[in-house]
Parts: C-alpha cells; sequence; structure tokens
C-alpha cells in the first residue's frame, strides 16, 4: 500500500513534554499539508510544504509547534512543552499539484493525549 | 479569514430518506472539495468542483458549486446506513493551496 502514512498512530504524554510525529507522504506527491483535529471539529489548517519550502503557517500555532520537511519527502511536527490543549488528532495531507483539482489524501492520523 | 460554515451540524434519518448538507462562506473559493470522514481515520475525498454553478453526481451524491463560488451543497438521495459518517467541505482561496476545512455534518442513517 502506498498511502499516506502516520507514526505513531496514538501518543499519550505528560504535560511539559515534547512529542514528535512523522509523515510519510505518498511518493510523488510534491505537497503535504498538517491539521490539527479535535473530536466533532473540522479539521484545522496547521501548515503546508511544497517540496521542502514551508509556504504557509496557521497564525493560531504557538513558537512551540514547528514543522520540518528536510528533503521534500517524510515530514516531522514537534511540539514543545506540550499542554492539555494539545490533545487532538493530528493529520498530514499529500497532494500532487493539478491546477486547482488536486486531492489531498489523508494518513490515519496520531491521536495525542497529554495528560 | 477564509471560513467554512457546514449546516445541520448534525443529521439523524431512516434509511431511504433523502437529505442536504449545506457548506455557506463570505468568501470566493477558487475550488471546493467534499470529504467524508470514519471515526478514527482520516477524511477521503468524495468531488472536487472549480466551476461556478458546477454540478457532480457520485452514484446517489449529488454535489453543487454556487454560482458565485462561495457556496456548495451535497444531497444524498435515498441515504443508506454505509452513508453514515462525518461530512466536510473545504476550499482554497485564488492564489494558494491553504485548505480550510468547514465545521462538518455528523450524518447517520438508521437501518
Amino acid at each position: 500500500d502506498t498511502g499516506v502514512s502516520q507514526d505513531p498512530r496514538h501518543k499519550i504524554t505528560k504535560r511539559g513534554q515534547n512529542v514528535t510525529f512523522r509523515c510519510d507522504p505518498i511518493s510523488e506527491h510534491n505537497r503535504l499539508y498538517w491539521y490539527r483535529q479535535t473530536l466533532g471539529q473540522g479539521p484545522e489548517f496547521l501548515t503546508y510544504f511544497q517540496n521542502e519550502a514551508q509556504l504557509e503557517k496557521s497564525r493560531l500555532l504557538s513558537d512551540r509547534f514547528s514543522a520540518e520537511r528536510p528533503k521534500g519527502s517524510f515530514s516531522t511536527l514537534e511540539i514543545q512543552r506540550t499542554e492539555q490543549g494539545d490533545s487532538a488528532m493530528y493529520l498530514c495531507a499529500s497532494s500532487l499539484d493539478d491546477r486547482g483539482r488536486e486531492k489531498l489524501f489523508f494518513g490515519s492520523g496520531t491521536q495525542l493525549s497529554v495528560l | 479569514t477564509q471560513l467554512l460554515e457546514q449546516s445541520p451540524q448534525f443529521l439523524s434519518i431512516q434509511e431511504g430518506e433523502n437529505l442536504t448538507v449545506y457548506c455557506n462562506s463570505s468568501s470566493v473559493f477558487s475550488s471546493l472539495q467534499w470529504y467524508r470522514q470514519e471515526p478514527g481515520e482520516g477524511p477521503v475525498l468524495l468531488v472536487t468542483v472549480v466551476t461556478g454553478g458546477e454540478v457532480k453526481k457520485l452514484k446517489r451524491l449529488t454535489f453543487q458549486f454556487g454560482d458565485a463560488r462561495k457556496d456548495s451543497s451535497l444531497h444524498i438521495t435515498a441515504a443508506q446506513p454505509g452513508d453514515t459518517g462525518l461530512y466536510l467541505c473545504a476550499g482554497a482561496g485564488s492564489g494558494t493551496y491553504k485548505y480550510i476545512f468547514g465545521t462538518g455534518t455528523r450524518l447517520k442513517v438508521l437501518a
């Protein structure tokens, strides 16, 4: 299967700890997105990359969040000094430029619980 | 700030009934997508519409993009229990690939 892969699927951490999530996109996709989703809500945009360049980052993100896509392939999302409000599903998606008709393919997400 | 409001927020219907879900914004979108999401999984794309007034059909699902490209609707005919899920619209403005998601409509179809 060559879909979007996210690791880990679940993460439980204590408040104040740092966590890092990984996303492996579909291999030929040049865009990669990170979203955060809380129960019953739509996904909230965090950031997106085109190849290795981070083109947009949500103003809702504090400086505790950082994302990288060093070689334009996999990406990592790090949250420093986690807070209970960071508990959510973190979703990664990838897409291939199709002049406005691109399709976002999502991974199964990483469920973060901050105790 | 671009926002997408969906209505209704929740919908519980009997198998065989028809329903319509709405996605509204005050902003213009260059394209609009509809997704369905199952619990514990990521959203799965159903359709993309890009032209004002465009109508697309996917079996029992009919999608329409408003003439002004500010709103969209999803109509399901003869709903089945397998249609149960969270329906999400998502749009990107002109010149950006930042896809903003709607607030979601949770549909439950009872057998």
